[in-house]
């Protein structure tokens, strides 16, 4: 497709539950990047990916938030146990890789609300 | 769609009018700076990046300017239409190996008819 596609949209469930989100990135954009947004502030940083190698994993908040991109292209979040404070909307980004820094490119996200 | 930035500053201006949205960034080794426009219900959309080693780069119907002496990004608009209307963000990178951006508290743009 011709920008991040995430599902689902909207998430639903119960506290302790298992959630797995989805981001597709753009096509040959080799890094990616996924990002936790509150409501009325920018996102915050999670995780990184370059190819399938995770570069950097300093802004998951604790061992129940996982994320794997095994392939190099298709990404899945994964939180278990889920509390209500993971509620928030959960944002995938993608950019080309290269020298120096590149734009990051944002998909519009995955509400995950947790009951 | 959800509702970005209900707290946000805003800035309301006139259609045709310029716009000027500002941000003060954290880190003095950032090298590099993104402006991001966000509409309800959306993505942050991509608008114009610049790097440290540049003071002003420009787009179509946009402008960055970038002063590191005192950390200061702004993000000019020129004759802002009423499709402008959103949530404005700056960002900036600290750490290129690390790749991750840091946001800013973000400003809504309304455009007034």
């Amino acid at each position: 497709g011709a920008g991040v596609s995430q599902s689902p949209r909207y998430k639903v469930t119960k506290r302790g539950q298992d959630v797995a989100l989805r981001c597709d990135p753009i096509s040959g954009h080799v890094s990616l990047y996924w990002y936790r947004q509150a409501l009325g502030q920018g996102p915050e940083f999670l995780t990184y990916f370059n190819y399938e190698a995770q570069q950097d994993k300093s802004g998951l908040p604790n061992d129940r938030f996982s994320a794997e991109r095994p392939e190099g292209s298709i990404s899945t979040l994964t939180i278990q146990r889920t509390e209500q404070r993971d509620s928030a909307m959960y944002r995938c980004a993608s950019s080309l890789e290269g020298g120096g820094n590149q734009p990051q490119h944002f998909g519009d996200g995955t509400r995950l609300s947790i009951l | 769609g959800e509702s970005v930035g209900l707290h946000l500053p805003t800035l309301s201006v006139q259609e045709g009018d310029n716009s000027i949205i500002n941000c003060a960034y954290s880190n003095s080794a950032s090298d590099y700076f993104i402006w991001y426009k966000q509409e309800s219900g959306k993505g942050p959309q991509f608008i114009i990046d610049i790097r440290s080693n540049m003071d002003k780069r420009q787009g179509q119907r946009v402008t960055v300017l970038l002063n590191k002496t005192v950390k200061h990004l702004s993000l000019q608009i020129a004759a802002t239409q009423p499709g402008d209307s959103a949530v404005y963000f700056c960002a900036e990178n600290w750490d290129t190996g690390r790749r991750a951006l840091t946001f800013g508290s973000g400003t809504r743009l309304q455009v007034q008819p």
